[in-house]
């Protein structure tokens, strides 16, 4: 089936705008996982979902910065008031619920955010 | 706090050669360890788990708890080898992915 998708895969903004993120999971995945991969910083945890928990925000890093996960599916991160220092490329992952191990991460292409 | 340390962001090879990628973790519980790739174009995604103790494209990595090392490696690098690789390591459960900074590996003809 499809894989994780993300939208839109680039977005151009002016600092302090606000933006939305898209992810669509893998149908069935009931754990969804938010990470920012920027220059010089790696791959940076943002948050998780995992069902109908409640999310692990412990990485989001600065309140500009929320999400949500409708009816257990889609989710958008919003950055609100972006700043320069938000331009990154935007993940999303998804996995099975699985209590025994860690199940596979699948990611999404990512959302490229620049921020003028 | 956990911490993933890849020391190298580029090691360049040649084809035939062994190839070592070096990726030393700090966790106070028992981890659980992770190879990610990500390849020109493509999204990342999981090459191989220590749990597995699989080879994968010929690849292979052993945790090593003594000293805290999760190396990855190939005896004969190829060229389609090229790529990001990402050490990652999470405390277990499906929980969030801690990453190393990634070493880009680049495999000469």
């Amino acid at each position: 089936g499809a894989g994780v998708s993300q939208s839109p895969s680039n977005k151009v903004t002016e600092k302090g705008k606000d933006v939305e993120l898209r992810c669509d999971p893998i149908s069935g995945h009931t754990a969804l996982y938010w990470y920012r991969q920027s220059l010089g910083q790696g791959l940076e945890f943002l948050i998780y979902f995992q069902g109908n928990s409640a999310p692990d925000k412990s990485g989001l890093p600065s309140d500009r910065f929320s999400a949500e996960r409708t009816g257990g599916s889609v989710s958008t991160l919003t950055i609100q008031r972006t700043q320069q220092e938000d331009s990154a490329v935007y993940l999303c992952a998804s996995s099975l619920l699985n209590t025994l191990s860690t199940d596979t991460q699948y990611f999404g292409p990512g959302t490229r955010l620049t921020v003028l | 706090a956990q911490r993933v340390t890849q020391p190298e962001k580029l090691l360049s090879v040649f084809k035939g050669a062994p190839v070592e990628l070096k990726c030393n973790y700090s966790y106070s519980g028992s981890p659980e360890l992770f190879w990610y790739v990500q390849y020109s174009r493509q999204r990342l995604q999981l090459l191989l788990r220590h749990i597995s103790r699989e080879s994968i494209k010929g690849f292979t990595a052993d945790l090593n708890k003594g000293e805290t090392s999760f190396h990855l490696k190939k005896p004969f690098a190829q060229e389609e080898d090229s790529a990001m690789y990402y050490c990652a390591l999470t405390g277990g459960g499906g929980n969030k992915l801690t990453f190393g900074t990634g070493t880009q590996l680049k495999v000469e003809l």
